[in-house]
């Protein structure tokens, strides 16, 4: 059982590439999340999405687009990268339940320059 | 505004009890959660508290006050494998997380 993978795992662009992340679970769970990881911050949530052909916006969605079209897929998109968005991106999903924890994958670490 | 408070850094000896704590000013409150993350890797569940009181789970155990909007984790018998970040977050009334920065333990022989 593989949980959720990401790939890449680790990526260099130059600033105004574009480039596409990739979340896969293999855990029938409804609900996937794109997050931030940056020093001396909390995780800051990107995009979600609540179901197959769903997205909505979070914290800092602004340079990011997402889609879902199959339930078990997240893509997170930067159409024109910028050093800003150099950062640590989680995937993460769970099943609907509230209380439910979250399942996470092993991270890209992404680099602008 | 929305806010999670945790200590930066913590220092601990090999065996020993440590506590991390959490305070949180939320819109709402639906749940408060603890993961361990350990450097470069994924953030894991550790606990899930949503009413008030202690949940133990082995040498793991934590705390929360609603009123008083606090939570700690408090970590038992000390391993150097325990050495890693512990990361507090709250749902709030959109049932969204708010994630705190982390406090990185540090676990000296």
């Amino acid at each position: 059982n593989a949980g959720v993978t990401q790939t890449p795992k680790f990526r260099v662009l130059k600033t105004g590439q574009s480039m596409t992340l990739l979340c896969a679970q293999d855990m029938n769970h409804e609900y996937m999340y794109w997050y931030r990881q940056d020093p001396g911050m909390g995780l800051r949530l990107i995009h979600y999405s609540v179901g197959e052909g769903t997205t909505a916006k979070g914290e800092v969605p602004d340079g990011y687009n997402v889609s879902r079209l199959k339930k078990q897929n997240f893509l997170l998109g930067l159409e024109s990268a910028a050093p800003s968005q150099t950062s640590v991106y989680f995937c993460a999903s769970r099943q609907g339940i509230p209380s439910e924890k979250l399942f996470f994958g092993s991270g890209t670490q992404l680099s602008v320059l | 505004g929305q806010n999670i408070d945790q200590p930066t850094e913590m220092t601990a000896t090999e065996g020993a009890i440590v506590q991390i704590n959490c305070t949180y000013q939320t819109s709402g409150f639906n749940g408060l959660f603890w993961y361990q993350q350990h450097a470069g890797e994924a953030p894991t569940f550790l606990s899930y508290n949503v009413l008030d009181g202690l949940e133990e789970k082995g040498r793991f155990s934590s705390f929360l006050s609603r009123s008083k909007g606090y939570s700690y984790l408090l970590l038992k018998e000390l391993q150097m494998k325990d050495s890693a970040s512990y990361l507090c977050a709250v749902r709030d009334s959109n049932y969204q997380l708010i994630w705190g920065a982390g406090t990185k333990l540090i676990i000296k022989p």
